[in-house]
């Protein structure tokens, strides 16, 4: 069974950083893509950032640039979002996602979803 | 950016009623970049349809996508009590700036 799971959450002051992961079970991890896509709470789906099976290809969403960083470890089968320089634009539930029927790219199809973990970024 | 608008806002129907949900694109995008999904309160979205009319694994077949160049529809044949929820259409045609669009809410009437 393909499962996500997300973890690092939480309040951070503006400013501020954080680190989130995603652990992977049920699957070659390092045949897939995978994104990060994130939810304000109540709103709608926004992408955020993804990265392929290598971790040599990635984009971001313009909003994150120069701010975020995306990155995988293949052989802990984990996925991580660093986030600096955090603004209140980024409270939102962040989810990880798999990319499927892509040949490893990190643009496609989102076939597997975590439950989300919620960052809130507040003074 | 391509930018993906989702009609109607809300729909309002009854269990046994036809659905139709549109998404216009703000350019042409090729119908295999092209995904729809569920999202039910409290849950991760759910994919149903990808290259804008495969169904996808598990996903019963009164759903169903169509669509091509800037005009995308999920149908959603008869409407089941555990349909009630937000959609989401999807495109990954440009790959530096991945888009959704803004849901459609699916309430019972």
């Amino acid at each position: 069974e393909v499962q996500l799971v997300e973890s690092g959450g939480g309040v951070v002051r503006p400013g501020g950083s954080l680190r989130l992961s995603c652990g992977a079970s049920g699957f070659t991890f390092d045949d897939y893509g995978m994104n990060w896509v994130r939810q304000v709470p109540g709103k709608g789906l926004e992408w955020v950032s993804g990265v392929d099976w290598r971790g040599s290809s990635a984009g971001y969403v313009d909003s994150v640039k120069g701010r975020f960083t995306i990155s995988r470890d293949n052989a802990k089968n984990s996925l991580y979002l660093q986030m600096n320089s955090l603004r209140a634009e980024d409270t939102a539930l962040y989810y990880c996602a798999r990319v499927g029927g892509a040949g490893g790219l990190y643009y496609g199809r989102y076939d597997f979803w975590g439950h989300g973990i919620l960052v809130t970024v507040s003074a | 950016e391509i930018v993906l608008t989702q009609s109607p806002g809300t729909l309002s129907l009854s269990p046994g009623e036809r659905a139709t949900l549109s998404c216009r694109a703000s350019q042409g995008i090729s119908s295999n970049y092209l995904a729809w999904y569920q999202q039910k309160p409290g849950q991760a979205p759910r994919l149903l349809i990808y290259g804008s009319s495969n169904r996808a694994t598990g996903v019963p077949d009164r759903f169903s996508g169509s669509g091509s160049g800037t005009d995308f529809t999920l149908t959603i044949s008869r409407l089941e009590p555990e349909d009630f929820a937000v959609y989401y259409c999807h495109q990954y045609f440009s790959s530096s700036r991945i888009t959704f669009g803004q849901g459609t809410r699916l309430d019972i009437k």
